[in-house]
């Protein structure tokens, strides 16, 4: 079965930091993108950061850049979020997702593949 | 950046209805636009890509369709399932954009 699990999530203060993990498994997961989107309580979804098959390009949204940090393990199915500095305006649910591929094409901004979430709280 | 303006924000319809939701961009986003459907605590779930692929495994009742900047959700005879929230999202450039979400409820 293909799946994504989360880990890593809590309660934290202002200015801390945290790490995410995503376990991937059923698929090869070194022949995919691998993105991160999280969902602020009651709120839309947000795109956070993606990463590539073998880690060498990475992007973030705006309000990531420099505090954020994607990377990943291929060697164990592994995606990881280092999130530093954290705010208040962090807190969501943060999902791992797969970047789509069907056929003979790739979709690294097209998610079809989501875990079930893990939950970040910033606050003091 | 470009903005993905969703609409309506919510929408009553019966079982059985034709309902349709809308995406507009602020710049062209060529056909670079994906579909999901997000049911309460639970993660979303990608139903359309390239603006009208249907994903594999989902009802051939959604459909999408673009018209230059303004693309559209369309399910044909809704099920019981499909009150849910909607998502639009564009992946034509970094940052990829997902719209306001259209919750679409049982009237």
């Amino acid at each position: 079965e293909v799946q994504l699990v989360e880990s890593g999530g809590g309660l934290v203060q202002p200015g801390e930091s945290l790490r995410l993990s995503c376990t991937a498994s059923g698929f090869t997961f070194n022949t995919f993108w691998m993105i991160w989107v999280r969902q602020a309580p009651g709120k839309g979804l947000e795109w956070v950061a993606s990463i590539n098959q073998i880690g060498s390009e990475a992007y973030y949204v705006d309000s990531a850049e420099g505090r954020f940090t994607v990377s990943r393990e291929n060697a164990k199915n592994s995606l990881d979020l280092q999130m530093s500095s954290l705010r208040a305006e962090d807190t969501a649910i943060y999902y791992c997702a797969r970047g789509y591929c069907g056929g003979r094409n790739c979709f690294a901004g097209v998610f079809d593949i989501w875990g079930q979430g893990t939950v970040v709280t910033v606050s003091s | 950046d470009i903005q993905m303006t969703q609409s309506p924000s919510t929408l009553s319809a019966s079982v059985g209805d034709r309902v349709t939701i809308t995406c507009r961009a602020s710049q062209n986003i060529y056909f670079w636009l994906a579909w999901y459907q997000q049911k309460p605590g639970k993660a979303p779930k990608l139903l359309i890509y390239e603006a009208s692929r249907l994903q594999s495994g989902v009802p051939s009742r959604f459909s999408g369709s673009a018209s230059g900047t303004e693309f559209t959700l369309t399910i044909s005879s809704l099920q019981p399932d499909d009150f849910a929230t909607y998502y639009c999202q564009r992946y034509s450039t970094y940052p990829y954009t997902f719209g306001q979400g259209t919750k679409l409820e049982i009237k």
